[in-house]
């Protein structure tokens, strides 16, 4: 398996201000992350692939301006969530694999954010 | 576009009835198929891979299955503690790692 960590667990923030998630590897360097979210009885919806040392891939739908992802060390992906609407509030998951071998992906916490 | 349909939506079993959960996929190229389990509030985690048709895998009370064109989770005398959320993923050669995920059955073990 794998320890991945996210931070925060949960946050809270008003319309219209920026909320930065973290998300890292515990055990492993991950050239590769994944931001999912997920909605209430809803499955994982993959967001992007966040490449360390190079820009992110977004999924089709998905407001590159409006969530920002860096992937600036090999153990380190940040996603934030700008000029955050109500319509943002969700449960956001990251996922890493490793570079070789299996294909699996091992899944952060996640972080709930409400924005009001 | 790669499709993952789980059934059922939901499972209610009493402790000790033995049930399955299937996922029906279609990929074009499936360089595996992943199952999760996903208790309330918190991330999947990491249960199997399956890489081809006739492989099986096991884990305590589950046992996943897949073929050509489905995976079957079978519990086996379930516990309480195996209540959860059981998401299916696929993952195809052409898609860079990418797993795309079925909509999940939620099973409820009552003692």
């Amino acid at each position: 398996g794998a320890v991945v960590s996210q931070h925060p667990s949960w946050v809270i923030c008003k319309s219209g201000t920026s909320v930065k998630i973290e998300c890292r590897s515990l055990d492993f360097q991950a050239t590769t992350m994944f931001w999912y979210r997920q909605f209430p009885k809803q499955s994982l919806m993959l967001m992007a692939t966040s490449n360390e040392g190079s820009k992110a891939t977004y999924e089709q739908g998905v407001e590159k301006d409006k969530f920002l992802i860096n992937h600036a060390s090999l153990t380190l992906s940040t996603l934030t969530v700008t000029s955050a609407h109500p319509e943002d509030s969700s449960f956001y998951i990251c996922s890493t694999r490793h570079d070789w071998g299996s294909y699996e992906q091992y899944f952060g916490p996640g972080t709930r954010l409400t924005v009001t | 576009e790669d499709q993952v349909t789980q059934s059922p939506e939901a499972l209610r079993l009493q402790e000790g009835e033995s049930s399955s959960l299937n996922c029906s996929y279609t990929v074009s190229g499936l360089r595996g198929l992943f199952w999760y389990r996903q208790d309330p509030g918190k991330g999947p985690e990491f249960l199997f891979t399956l890489y081809s048709a006739g492989e099986e895998k096991e884990k305590e009370r589950l046992k996943a299955t897949l073929t050509k064109k489905e995976s079957f989770l079978h519990i086996t005398a379930p516990k309480p503690e195996d209540s959860a959320t059981y998401l299916c993923a696929v993952q195809a050669f052409a898609n860079d790692y990418k797993l795309s995920f079925g909509a999940g059955t939620t099973v409820t073990v009552r003692a």
